[in-house]
């Protein structure tokens, strides 16, 4: 039971560069979310899946588009990157509404 | 729009001392709150929550929090600190949304260093 996982672990850009991190869990779990941390800001939503096949906005979505590809999976896509995009991204799952969330060891990304 | 207050950005602390990490949170009803910790390089581990009903909760590796509602504070709590302790503690507060699923608010997080 590998609880949630993320691919890949670092990953440098340049800017304009385009690129899909992704997340699985294999908790059986209905909502899956995206965060972004910057140091001094906590954690911010970016993107958040409630159940398969529904996604939704979160409080930082803009350079960002998801796809839920199904229950396990959900992948989060950098169309041209920013240095503002460069961050730890991390990838969280729940089993239902107002469950805890289990989180992902996260992806660091740096864009040049 | 609700939020979550981590006043202290560090904090330090003797092994074998006891530790407060404060949280204060603005919300319009009881929510969901939640205290997680993040080891370097490490993702979030929960350490305890509060949904309802005891406001006193206990968590994994000694860790307790009470609620406290007239002072909308989540404050966790350690008897005695170890030197694994060192971490950056989060606070968040879960909101429902009207669309399914929820969403964690968190604090800008506490770092806790122990001195040996």
């Amino acid at each position: 039971n590998a609880g949630v996982t993320q691919t890949p672990k670092f990953q440098v850009l340049k800017t304009g560069q385009s690129m899909t991190l992704q997340c699985a869990q294999d908790m059986n779990h209905n909502s899956m979310y995206w965060y972004r941390q910057d140091p001094g800001m906590g954690l911010r939503l970016i993107y958040y899946s409630a159940s398969e096949g529904t996604t939704d906005k979160g409080e930082v979505p803009n350079g960002y588009n998801v796809s839920r590809l199904n229950k396990r999976e959900f992948s989060l896509r950098l169309e041209s990157a920013a240095p503002s995009q460069t961050s730890v991204y991390f990838c969280a799952s729940a089993r239902r509404t107002g469950d805890e969330q289990y989180f992902g060891p996260g992806t660091r990304l740096t864009v040049t | 729009a609700q939020s979550v207050t981590q006043p202290d950005i560090h904090i330090t602390v003797s092994e074998g001392a006891s530790l407060e990490l404060r949280c204060n949170y603005s919300y319009g009803a009881t929510p969901y709150l939640f205290w997680y910790v993040q080891s370097p390089g490490q993702g979030l581990q929960l350490l305890l929550k509060y949904f309802s009903g005891d406001t006193l909760v206990q968590g994994i590796k000694g860790f307790e929090a009470e609620f406290k509602r007239s002072q909308s504070s989540f404050n966790l709590r350690k008897p005695s600190v170890h030197w694994s302790d060192a971490a950056e503690y989060f606070c968040a507060v879960d909101l429902i949304l009207t669309g399914g699923g929820n969403k964690l608010t968190f604090g800008t997080g506490t770092q806790l260093k122990v001195e040996l």
